[in-house]
């Protein structure tokens, strides 16, 4: 079955990095177009980012647009996620998420079971 | 990326049917049969019951539907159960090719 994992978050000081990654199984992962997604605590679902299947085209949020940057290496079966210059507001739990199966992207049909990220002081 | 607008909460009986909406614009909600909705219940992660509008997936109850017109998108539930009792959020593409999730609406069964 359809399985994602994310790596472990933790609490990173406002202006670090960290990188995500979500590993796959279960499916041929370089078919897939993968995203992140974030919900703060307590808050609703935030669309973060969208990598293309071969990881030829990337799209982001305006919120992370610049600071935040999404990749893959299909070899490894692995998605990424590098959080750079990191504000208290991106403190959230991130999943990421598979595209539904088909050329065009529409849903998020599969999602990890989230790994929080504390920005904090 | 303004968030769709849902409304905060919606309520009903066992055995009712609810109507949740989701209001976006032509620039998403509208220009797109790319709305899909999902359902989250506390400290769980996101389950999609419908996607492209009226789509739903294999193992999702057929009490789940979906239906658009104009800018506004719905998620129907009938037959409600306790079990429906949850978070729902609509989601779409945008024509900046990037997607937009709704605020969110707290599903009570009375």
């Amino acid at each position: 079955q359809v399985q994602l994992v994310e790596s472990e978050g933790g609490v990173v000081q406002p202006g670090r990095s960290l990188r995500l990654s979500c590993t796959a199984s279960g499916f041929t992962f370089s078919d897939f177009s993968m995203h992140w997604v974030r919900q703060a605590p307590g808050e609703g679902l935030e669309w973060v980012a969208v990598i293309r299947f071969d990881g030829t085209r990337e799209h982001y949020a305006d919120s992370v647009e610049g600071r935040f940057t999404i990749s893959r290496d299909n070899s490894k079966r692995e998605l990424y996620l590098q959080l750079n210059s990191l504000r208290p507001e991106d403190t959230a739990t991130y999943y990421c998420a598979r595209e539904g199966p088909g050329s065009t992207w529409s849903h998020f049909d599969n999602w990890g079971q989230g790994t929080l990220v504390t920005v904090s002081s | 990326q303004s968030a769709l607008t849902q409304p905060a909460s919606v309520s009903g009986s066992p055995g009712q049917s609810i109507t949740i909406s989701c209001t976006g614009t032509s620039s998403d909600v509208g220009g797109y049969n790319y709305v899909s909705w999902y359902q989250q219940h506390p400290g769980k992660v996101p389950k999609v019951l419908i996607y492209e509008v009226t789509n739903r997936p294999s193992g999702v109850s057929s009490r789940f539907s979906g239906s658009k017109s104009g800018n506004t998108a719905s998620l129907i539930i009938s037959g409600l159960q306790a079990e429906d009792e949850a978070d729902y959020y609509c989601n779409s593409y945008t024509s900046s090719s990037t997607f937009v999730f709704g605020t969110g609406t707290k599903v009570t069964v009375l």
